[in-house]
C-alpha cells in the first residue's frame, strides 16, 4: 500500500525566506505527484502537477522537483509571504483520480 | 470558467440518517473522485466514477456510497449516520482521470454528525 510522509509537519517562518517541504512515497510506480494547498476550512488548491517523466515543474515562486527512484518530492518556495500561510499537501497518483495525500506541512510565514 | 462545486457546504445532522452530498465537476470534465478528511486519519479516497461507472473504489464500509449522472454531476451518499462519519468531504475532478490529467478539488461539504 502506498504511503505517503511530509515533513516537517509544522513550519514557522520569517517573511522573506525561502523554503523547503518534503515528500516521501513508498511505491514508486506512480502517475504523477500533485502538490496543494490547503487553507483553514477549506478545500484543495493545486499547485504544481509534475508527470512522472518530469524532474521539475515551476510557476511564479514555486519549484516542485520528482525523484520517483528514491521517492521523493521537495517544493520550494521563494521569498515566502502572509499569503503563503496555508497546509501544503502532496499526493501522489496512481490510477484513475485515485490519490494518496500525505499528512501536509502547517506552514506559517511571519511579517 | 466554473470550478468545481460542491452542495451543502454545511450539514448537520442526527445519528442514524443518511445524508446525500453533491458535486459539480468542471465543465468538460468526465472522472470526478471522492475523498473524506478528518484530523486523525488525513485525506482518504472513497470511490472514483467515470461516465457513469465505478472506477476505483476505497477501503470505506457499504454505508458509503455515489452514483454519477449522464452530465458528470456526482453524489454521495452516507447511510446509517455515526458519530465518526463527522469530516470534510471532498470532491475532485478530472478531464478523464488519465495520468496526464490535473485534478481540482470543490470546497468541500462539511458534515457534523450529532
Amino acid at each position: 500500500k502506498q504511503e505517503v510522509t511530509q515533513i516537517p509537519a509544522a513550519l514557522s517562518v520569517p517573511e522573506g525566506e525561502n523554503l523547503v517541504l518534503n515528500c516521501s512515497f513508498t511505491d514508486s510506480a506512480i502517475y504523477n505527484l500533485q502538490w496543494f494547498r490547503q487553507d483553514p476550512g477549506k478545500g484543495l488548491t493545486s499547485l504544481l502537477l509534475i508527470q512522472s517523466s518530469q524532474r521539475e515543474q515551476t510557476s511564479g515562486r514555486l519549484n516542485a522537483s520528482l525523484d520517483k527512484s528514491s521517492g521523493r518530492s521537495t517544493l520550494y518556495i521563494a521569498a515566502s509571504q502572509p499569503g503563503d500561510s496555508a497546509t501544503y499537501l502532496c499526493a501522489v497518483r496512481r490510477t484513475g483520480n485515485q490519490f494518496y495525500f500525505g499528512t501536509g506541512t502547517s506552514l506559517t510565514v511571519i511579517p | 470558467k466554473a470550478g468545481v462545486t460542491q452542495t451543502p457546504r454545511y450539514l448537520i445532522k442526527t445519528r442514524g440518517q443518511q445524508v446525500t452530498l453533491s458535486c459539480s465537476p468542471i465543465s468538460g470534465h468526465r472522472s470526478v473522485s471522492w475523498y473524506q478528511q478528518t484530523p486523525g486519519q488525513g485525506l482518504q479516497f472513497l470511490f472514483e466514477y467515470f461516465s457513469e461507472t465505478q472506477r476505483n473504489k476505497g477501503n470505506f464500509p457499504g454505508r458509503f456510497s455515489g452514483r454519477q449522472f449522464s452530465n458528470s454531476r456526482s453524489e454521495m451518499n452516507v447511510s446509517t449516520l455515526e458519530l465518526g462519519d463527522s469530516a470534510l468531504y471532498l470532491c475532485a475532478s478530472s478531464l478523464d482521470g488519465q495520468k496526464n490529467t490535473e485534478a481540482f478539488f470543490g470546497q468541500g461539504t462539511r458534515l457534523t454528525v450529532v
